[in-house]
């Protein structure tokens, strides 16, 4: 299994450019999230997802849109980027959506110029 | 970019003593606790968990220690290694539907030869 792989791993945008950050798994897991992680900060939860086509927002939702369509992959979109935005960003999947243990991606570090 | 590094706690160590990485979590109702590894470029790696009905587990060189009264829990690492050199969070999770981890900021560890 090559678990939770991101791409790309590094993205430079201008203000106002939009662009997906993919995320996919195989391990079959029902759920998965997007966390961002900032300098001398945890990470913080920006969406998740408890399986195909349910969807809902974490702390940090604002400025960014998911969708999920298979089981497999959960793209995060940024429609018009900020440098606000600027920060590392995770991807992460669980067996299920009651099960705490997160396996995570390598991350795609994202600047907003 | 920054690293995720800058700004947090350090503990420097040498090789071969016992690392202890504390850590104080916020929720009286977290039911379950992670502590994840993180190397330099890379994503989170899940190290040992702990339930709240617990108040020791012990894995392969760590051993996580709760303490419900305090709201305190603590990572040891015995005869800490370089490769073990990196940032340590811990995690809460707070069982209500679904399984939302909630990270501390960090600790890096630093391992001299």
């Amino acid at each position: 299994n090559a678990g939770v792989t991101q791409t790309p791993k590094f993205q430079v945008l201008k203000t106002g450019q939009s662009m997906t950050l993919q995320c996919a798994q195989d391990m079959n897991h029902e759920y998965m999230s997007w966390y961002r992680q900032d300098p001398g900060m945890g990470l913080r939860l920006i969406h998740y997802s408890v399986g195909a086509g349910i969807t809902d927002q974490g702390e940090v939702p604002n400025g960014y849109n998911v969708s999920r369509s298979t089981t497999e992959d959960f793209p995060l979109r940024l429609l018009s980027a900020a440098p606000s935005q600027t920060s590392v960003y995770f991807c992460a999947s669980s067996v299920g959506a009651g099960e705490p243990r997160k396996f995570f991606g390598p991350g795609t570090r994202l600047t907003v110029l | 970019g920054e690293s995720v590094g800058l700004h947090l706690p350090t503990l420097s160590v040498q090789e071969g003593d016992n690392s202890i990485i504390n850590c104080a979590y916020s929720n009286s109702a977290s039911d379950y606790f992670i502590w994840y590894k993180q190397e330099s470029g890379k994503g989170p790696q899940f190290i040992i968990d702990i339930r709240s009905n617990m108040d020791k587990r012990q894995g392969q060189r760590v051993t996580v220690l709760l303490n419900k009264t305090v709201k305190h829990l603590s990572l040891q690492i015995a005869a800490t290694q370089p490769g073990d050199s990196a940032v340590y969070f811990c995690a809460e999770n707070m069982h209500s539907g679904y399984s939302t981890l909630t990270f501390g900021k960090g600790t890096m560890l630093l391992v001299s030869p």
